[in-house]
């Protein structure tokens, strides 16, 4: 069984500021790893996802994210947001080899960035 | 990119009715759509996962006779709510698995439910 843990509800940061959103997950198998973003009454988007190869993967608005083997970790970083960032951010993984492809979750952790 | 839609967007209904959600995937083809229900402020939790052609999957503690999915086509998969009740009001969440970019799923706008 897999499990995600995203320790932080809410973190609040001024804007211009850097950010980091932790994500830490269990699985007794290899999995795919993902961050997924919320805005208010909207469903997910995808921001980011590893799947193999380098560690550090990017999204195309400024954000990256590390995979971390032995930390079992993949904590969302960016070095400046904006108050456009202001959502909330689901860590998911997703267990290798599964037929059924489920994502599992974490509780989310909401990005609040003030002027 | 890949496009998820639902609609509708939002229904508000009475206690007993019954209500149908659909999801669409707008560019691909879609072998296998997920169901989730999100309530306010908490994540995501995977109702179902539904195959094209085949019966849906429930995860433990969902009423699949409450819960209705139906994935007709490759582009197509309908919840239905029946007999509605005011704990069914959620957030309800489709999302859409690419077959050829298997590890990804791309996430449809959500339907919120009121049932009143």
């Amino acid at each position: 069984a897999q499990s995600v843990t995203q320790l932080d509800s809410q973190v609040p940061v001024f804007e211009e500021a850097p950010v980091e959103l932790r994500c830490n997950y269990s699985s007794s198998v290899s999995v795919y790893l993902f961050w997924y973003v919320q805005y208010p009454n909207q469903g997910l988007q995808l921001l980011l996802k590893y799947l193999s190869g380098s560690t550090l993967v990017e999204s195309i608005n400024g954000f990256e994210a590390e995979f971390n083997k032995s930390q079992t970790s993949f904590h969302l970083r960016k070095p400046s947001v904006h108050i456009s960032d202001t959502a909330e951010y689901f860590c998911a993984v997703s267990p290798k080899g599964d037929s059924s492809y489920k994502l599992i979750f974490g509780s989310g952790t909401r990005l609040l960035v003030r002027p | 990119g890949a496009v998820v839609s639902q609609h509708p967007s939002r229904v508000i209904c009475k206690s007993g009715t019954s209500v149908k959600i659909e999801c669409r995937s707008l560019d691909f083809q879609a072998t296998t759509m997920f169901w989730y229900r999100q309530f306010p402020k908490q994540s995501l939790m995977l109702m179902a996962t539904s195959n094209e052609g085949s019966k849906a999957t429930y995860e433990q503690g969902v009423e699949k006779d409450k819960f209705l999915i139906n994935h007709a086509s490759l582009t197509l998969s309908t919840l239905t709510v029946t007999s509605a009740h005011p704990e069914d009001s959620s957030f309800y969440i489709c999302s859409a698995r690419d077959g050829g970019g298997m590890e990804t799923q791309y996430f449809g706008p959500g339907t919120r439910l009121l049932v009143l």
